[in-house]
């Protein structure tokens, strides 16, 4: 089992829509979690972080984080055309060393006009 | 503007040639990373230092090197050995080595096989 699980999509919403992009994992030491936003040929973009159980919200977007379910999500409200990009999930334990993250391969989402 | 600029956008590398990717940032990050990013996969650790003069392997170090002569700068050489280097190469930074900041990118590069 791989340790964060991502449909890579591609999925596909008319403008408007309320989008909902999920990453499972299956390290219970994972207290961080990122969502990035990439665009092509772009370096991925911090749009959320979020530490242990939780919501976040930011505008449009909103973090979920259900530990207990190894469960993550980025749900984007009003979604817009300028939103069809590849979103990442990252997460990692607390203060491990490098800090390295683990990441998700990302999910294509288009908004179509 | 602060951020992270990577160098050159587009590198091309003929076989058994070694190539240097350029990562500079001027947000007084202490730790940089590089990773590299192929079609249907993760990003992947290559290396990462979390402080001057210091730098760790990360899960594909084969065939790359790199240096950290001062804070600002972090170039990585794809040598003659990676028999794969194609792929987007991306450089991270973050703020502080002990703390919980996220890191932040560059906009890659984008290395081919002539």
């Amino acid at each position: 089992q791989k340790e964060v699980e991502q449909d890579p999509g591609p999925l596909s919403v008319p403008e408007g829509a309320i989008v909902s992009l999920n990453c499972t994992y299956s390290n219970s030491a994972f207290q961080y979690f990122m969502w990035y936003r990439q665009y092509s040929r772009k370096g991925p973009e911090l749009l959320m972080y979020t530490y242990s159980s939780g919501n976040k919200e930011d505008g449009r977007f909103t973090a979920q984080v259900d530990k207990s379910s190894k469960y993550i999500s980025l749900f984007i409200r009003d979604s817009q055309p300028s939103d069809s990009a590849t979103y990442l999930c990252a997460m990692r334990p607390p203060r491990a060393g490098s800090y390295q993250l683990t990441f998700g391969k990302g999910t294509k989402l288009s908004v179509i006009p | 503007d602060g951020g992270i600029t990577q160098s050159p956008k587009y590198l091309f590398r003929k076989e058994g040639q070694n190539v240097t990717l350029s990562c500079e940032q001027n947000l007084n990050h202490d730790a940089m990373y590089w990773y590299r990013q192929d079609p249907g996969q993760g990003l992947r650790l290559i290396y990462y230092s979390q402080i001057v003069n210091d730098f760790q392997k990360g899960d594909i170090a084969e065939g790359y090197s790199v240096s950290r002569e001062k804070k600002e700068s972090f170039p990585l050489t794809v040598t003659s050995a990676q028999k794969n280097p194609t792929a987007f190469y991306l450089c991270a930074s973050r703020m502080d080595r002990n703390s919980n900041q996220p890191q932040h990118f560059g906009d890659g590069t984008r290395l081919s096989i002539l």
